[in-house]
């Protein structure tokens, strides 16, 4: 089974643009999961999706945005991007079939500079 | 607010010198405990789920326990290739049915030296 897969890898971008992040699920998964790595705050949760809803937030101001497809692919994007959103942003998927935790399986992650 | 602390943040072992990550959290209800494997530039990799107090993992030279307060990863003889940052992360409680937000630790950097 193919694994989550992230698009782009790497993105190079100015203070100010915009840009948008790819993310395709393990097949069958329909919880999608967003992530920002950095070296000082570590992993911090963006928000996740479940069949095209978002069902819970992060900290992160509203610059930040997501969504999910009906295929359960998912997009974020961050508006005026500033210094500090460089960081590797990760996407997790899981089957999120019960009440129980479950496993969130971790794609390569987009490597995001801005400069 | 929850949190999750884990120590040492760097450790440097030898091959075949065996060791232990801890993992602290303060957590309402804890509902369960991960831990994930990450090399530079990856993605993490999920290792392990506990979920109640006493329960222990083995994969390979990898062992994970869960007590009311703490989690420990046991490095039983590792070798060079274990090499990599170690986390752990707890499921924050739910907003409603089905929602999950992980918690991560700052992760402890491991080291094995041939």
């Amino acid at each position: 089974k193919a694994g989550v897969t992230q698009t782009p890898r790497y993105l190079i971008k100015t203070r100010g643009q915009q840009v948008t992040l790819s993310c395709s699920p393990i097949s069958g998964h329909r919880s999608v999961s967003w992530y920002q790595q950095t070296p000082g705050q570590g992993l911090q949760f963006l928000f996740e999706y479940f069949s095209e809803t978002q069902r819970n937030k992060g900290n992160f101001p509203g610059r930040f945005s997501g969504r999910q497809f009906s295929n359960s692919r998912s997009e974020m994007n961050v508006s005026t991007l500033e210094l500090g959103d460089s960081a590797l942003y990760l996407c997790a998927s899981s089957l999120a079939q019960s009440g129980a935790p479950y496993e969130q399986y971790f794609g390569p992650g987009t490597r995001l500079t801005v400069t | 607010e929850d949190q999750v602390t884990q120590s040492p943040e760097a450790l440097r072992l030898q091959e075949g010198e065996s060791s232990s990550l801890n993992c602290s959290y303060t957590v309402s209800g804890l509902r369960g405990l991960f831990w994930y494997r990450q090399d530079p530039g990856k993605g993490p990799e999920f290792l392990f789920t506990l979920y109640s107090a006493g329960e222990e993992k083995e994969k390979e030279r990898l062992k994970a326990t869960l007590t009311k307060k703490e989690s420990f990863l046991h490095i039983t003889a590792p070798k060079p290739e274990d090499s990599a940052t170690y986390l752990c992360a707890v499921p924050t409680p739910r907003r409603f049915q089905g929602a999950q937000k992980l918690v991560f630790g700052q992760g402890t950097r491991l080291t094995i030296n041939p």
